[in-house]
């Protein structure tokens, strides 16, 4: 079975400093990889995605993730917090099944971002 | 330009009563999925379906029913509804279901069951 872990319930950053949200999986096979960002009283909204490739995948409002197969994980990154990143951020994996097609995704429990001023 | 869109927002049940929450796209996708969200959790798959008339079980489907009579709607059906089912209830759509496409989701409906 496949499982995503991020083991921080809570990150803080001053504003203007760099960001890292941990996160790492657990598969048999290839991952899929995403990250989702909610904000309050919000539904999901797609950030990004690793399929294959370049390890670093650049995504939306400067976003960017890095995949590492060795240390199974998918970090969100970004150079520069703002304020207005303070949310709930969610990774999640995907695999292609025995048939063929792919499952829902497995998201992680989410880490909460805050960006202090 | 609406995408997903879930009604109610919020509901309050007393244990033992039914409700639908409702889930329309207008962005012509196959797919569809209904989450539930609990605090420290994530979200659970409850159910999915790839296209009208098909639907199957997620990770936690007991307690719900789905149906899919046409692309643009997806409900979700609590028959008798249980404290255990508080949650936060999101409805996903995507084009298709190669394992790179992304979800589409709606904003959710907040039940409380009392």
């Amino acid at each position: 079975a496949q499982s995503v872990a991020q083991p921080e319930d809570q990150v803080n950053v001053a504003e203007g400093n760099p960001l890292t949200v941990k996160c790492t999986y657990s598969v048999s096979g290839n991952p899929y990889l995403f990250w989702y960002v909610q904000y309050p009283n919000r539904g999901l909204q797609f950030l990004l995605k690793y399929i294959t490739g370049d390890n670093l995948v650049k995504g939306s409002y400067g976003f960017e993730a890095e995949f590492n197969k060795s240390q199974t994980s998918f970090h969100l990154k970004k150079p520069s917090a703002l304020v207005s990143d303070s949310a709930l951020y969610f990774c999640a994996v995907r695999v292609i099944n025995s048939g063929g097609g792919a499952d829902g995704l497995t998201f992680g429990k989410g880490t909460h971002l805050i960006i202090q001023p | 330009n609406a995408g997903v869109t879930q009604t109610p927002k919020f509901r309050i049940l007393k244990i033992g009563q039914s409700m639908t929450l409702q889930c329309a796209q207008d962005m012509n996708h196959n797919y569809m999925y209904w989450y539930r969200q609990d605090p420290g959790m994530g979200l659970k798959l409850i159910y999915y379906s790839v296209g009208a008339g098909i639907t199957d079980k997620g990770e936690v489907p007991n307690g719900y029913n789905v149906s899919r009579s046409t692309t643009e709607d997806f409900p979700l059906r609590l028959e008798l509804a249980a404290p255990s089912q508080t949650s936060v209830y999101f409805c996903a759509s995507s084009p298709a279901q190669g394992a790179g496409e992304k979800l589409f989701f709606g904003s959710g409906t907040q039940l409380s069951v009392l």
